[in-house]
């Protein structure tokens, strides 16, 4: 298993600002995966990034709110750009398992308030 | 595509109770299926897996069997501790594709 780490673990802003959501994994993986978790609800996939590539959008994710960057095979970061109150959440990053196991490991999440 | 219905909550059991989370899915090709847990104020851990019918995962006392004809991976427990308290959540996978549940909150009261 992969041990990972988000910084910041919560943080508070206002809107109209952004933040960067940082990932660190302790392994080279090829995959690292962004989720987000409103209160109270089930995770949704924002985008797959992938080193050395454009990150793969969900549905209703754009790369102008949520750019991507994944420099290397251990670390990415999400920035929530241009933030609402409905940017509230928890943004999870995850990484894949061994090739063909599918399942993720998670970090422990950053817990983003919009005021 | 892909989907997951999973038995809502909140749950409420008293130490010791049995527990069963209903979960069933639809899936294209042959997927994988995981529950996974979430401790409050924490990321999900994976708890449990299966990769073929009939496969039984297992862990901290939970189980889960693939039932590739009902397309159910039901988790349960003989008997849950307060520490079990959490909200779990059931992911069939396939490829690059993963769903989750809704999530069922369980708490386990003394």
């Amino acid at each position: 298993s992969a041990v990972i780490s988000q910084k910041p673990s919560r943080d508070i802003c206002q809107r109209g600002t952004s933040l960067t959501i940082q990932c660190q994994v302790d392994s080279q993986v090829t995959m690292m995966f962004w989720y987000r978790q409103q209160p109270g609800q089930s995770l949704t996939l924002i985008a797959t990034a992938n080193q050395g590539s454009e990150a793969t959008y969900e549905s209703g994710f754009v790369i102008d709110k949520f750019p991507i960057s994944r420099p290397n095979l251990t670390f990415s970061t999400l920035t929530v750009s241009n933030m609402s109150p409905e940017d509230s959440s928890i943004y999870l990053c995850s990484v894949g398992g061994r090739a063909g196991a599918y399942e993720q490991y998670f970090g422990p999440g950053t817990r983003l308030t919009v005021t | 595509g892909n989907s997951v219905t999973q038995m809502e909550g909140p749950v409420t059991l008293s130490e010791e109770a049995f527990l069963t989370i209903n979960c069933t899915y639809t899936a294209t090709g042959y997927p994988s299926l995981f529950w996974y847990v979430q401790y409050p104020g924490e990321g999900l851990q994976l708890l449990l897996k299966a990769t073929k019918a009939d496969d039984k995962g297992s862990n901290k006392g939970f189980e889960a069997t693939y039932r590739k004809e009902t397309t159910s991976f039901h988790l349960e427990k003989g008997s849950v501790q307060v520490s079990d308290s959490a909200v779990y959540f059931c992911a069939p996978t396939t490829g690059n594709q993963f769903y989750f549940g809704t999530g069922t909150s369980l708490t386990v009261i003394p």
